[in-house]
């Protein structure tokens, strides 16, 4: 079956624009989370969902992020006002039900300029 | 100090070499521990999870928790070219929420 999947595989943008990146999680899968690696480090933390709500958004730097989920399928990162220091990969995984066993997708390679 | 900790490599070895990949972790309330393979330009892949102390062996692949010393290891035997990744330790923390705690990742190269 298909895996996560996340669209755009690359983002290059300018400093102070938005952006929006985009995951389709596996089917049926309840739990979604969002990462973001910088270069030569493992995955940081961002934000959980289970079904429609965050269950967990510790793990966003600032306010100008932001995530949602409205369906409890596709979710959506937003960042407003990018930075030269938001450049990083974004992953996206999803599990069936919250649990350990997380499906990452290829990633999002964000590039602030 | 970062809660999960990983050296960073690289690590070079010839091909069919015995191959030990390790991490030390923090907090003793951990539990699950995993080992995630990421090629470049990929996202992480499971290979291996375990549950507090023990091993746990699946085909090449071997995983080792001590919590008594917060250590945990991968073993791969009769280490193959595509073997050549970073290889991601994590935990799923204290948390309940399944949320994972990342090692920096060491990167591996079996030469042929």
């Amino acid at each position: 079956g298909a895996g996560v999947s996340q669209t755009p595989s690359n983002k290059v943008t300018e400093k102070g624009k938005y952006v929006e990146l985009r995951c389709d999680p596996i089917s049926g899968h309840t739990a979604l989370y969002w990462y973001r690696q910088s270069l030569g480090q493992g995955p940081e933390f961002l934000i959980y969902f289970q079904g429609t709500g965050a269950a967990d958004d510790s793990g966003l730097p600032n306010d100008r992020f932001f995530a949602v989920r409205p369906e409890g399928s596709v979710s959506t990162l937003k960042i407003q006002r990018t930075e030269r220091g938001d450049s990083a990969v974004y992953l996206c995984a999803s599990s069936p039900s919250g649990g350990e066993t997380q499906y990452f997708g290829p990633g999002t390679r964000l590039l602030v300029l | 100090q970062k809660e999960v900790e990983q050296d960073p490599g690289p690590l070079s070895v010839p091909e069919g070499a015995i191959v030990s990949l390790n991490c030390t972790y923090s907090n003793s309330a951990f539990q699950y521990f995993m080992w995630y393979r990421q090629y470049s330009r990929k996202g992480p892949e499971l290979l291996m999870y375990t549950y507090s102390s023990g091993n746990k062996e699946d085909g090449r692949f071997t995983a080792q928790v001590d919590k008594s010393s917060k250590y945990i290891s991968l073993f791969i035997r009769d280490s193959q070219p595509s073997d050549s990744a970073t290889y991601l330790c994590a935990s799923d923390g204290s948390s309940n929420t399944g949320k994972l705690i990342f090692g920096q990742g060491t990167t591996l190269q079996v030469k042929p």
